[in-house]
């Protein structure tokens, strides 16, 4: 059992350029989020996911958009990468329902992304 | 605005120290998480508190939900060299969304 994993885990860009970072969850969970991780900021919601084709705007969406085409995946895409989205990407998932349980995130081992 | 502040920052013990992590917010949480990260690796959930007051237990662990649901609180007694991370905390603005609201973190050292 996999879990959720993220690649690539390690990419530069230049400015400019675009990139995609994959997601895939093999736990059959309906929640599935883009976090990034700076330090001194813990992790920001960029994007999610409350189901197979559906997305929302997190709290730092600006420069990203995702896609949800199948329930198992979760992309991030960068148009135009910029020397501020220089950081550690987080894919994340979580299974539906109600309570406690539904906000238990499965984390993926992180994506580091800089951009010269 | 973080809405959630984690205190202290950084946080450098010889083992056999006790140790107090807090997380303090003026908004109220459904519930709460703790996370412990490792370097290069994602973070790991470690407990959810979801009722005021409760506390739970986690070997030298103990995290508690404030009465009000707006702070929290991990003490670690007697902490070892493997305690060493990233102790994340999260709240949830709601009970089924799983959009969680993270604190800055709290990276601890314990030295041997």
């Amino acid at each position: 059992n996999a879990g959720v994993t993220q690649t690539p885990k390690f990419r530069v860009l230049k400015t400019g350029q675009s990139m995609t970072l994959l997601c895939a969850q093999d736990m059959n969970h309906e929640y599935m989020y883009w976090y990034r991780q700076d330090p001194g900021m813990g992790l920001r919601l960029i994007h999610y996911s409350v189901g197979e084709g559906t997305t929302a705007k997190g709290e730092v969406p600006d420069g990203y958009n995702v896609s949800r085409l199948k329930k198992q995946n979760f992309l991030l895409g960068l148009e135009s990468a910029a020397p501020s989205q220089t950081s550690v990407y987080f894919c994340a998932s979580s299974p539906l329902g109600g309570g406690a349980g539904a906000n238990v995130l499965t984390f993926g081992a992180g994506s580091r992304l800089t951009v010269l | 605005t973080q809405l959630l502040e984690q205190s202290p920052q950084f946080l450098s013990i010889q083992e056999g120290e006790n140790l107090t992590v807090y997380c303090n917010s003026s908004s109220v949480f459904s519930s709460l998480q703790w996370y412990r990260q490792e370097p290069g690796e994602g973070p790991v959930l470690l407990v959810t508190v979801v009722t005021g007051g409760e506390v739970k237990k986690l070997k030298r662990l103990t995290f508690q939900f404030g009465d009000a649901r707006k702070d929290s609180s991990l003490h670690i007694t007697a902490a070892q060299p493997g305690d060493t991370g990233l102790y994340l905390c999260a709240g949830a603005r709601s009970s089924n969304t799983g959009k969680l609201i993270f604190g800055q973190g709290t990276t601890l050292q314990v030295k041997p």
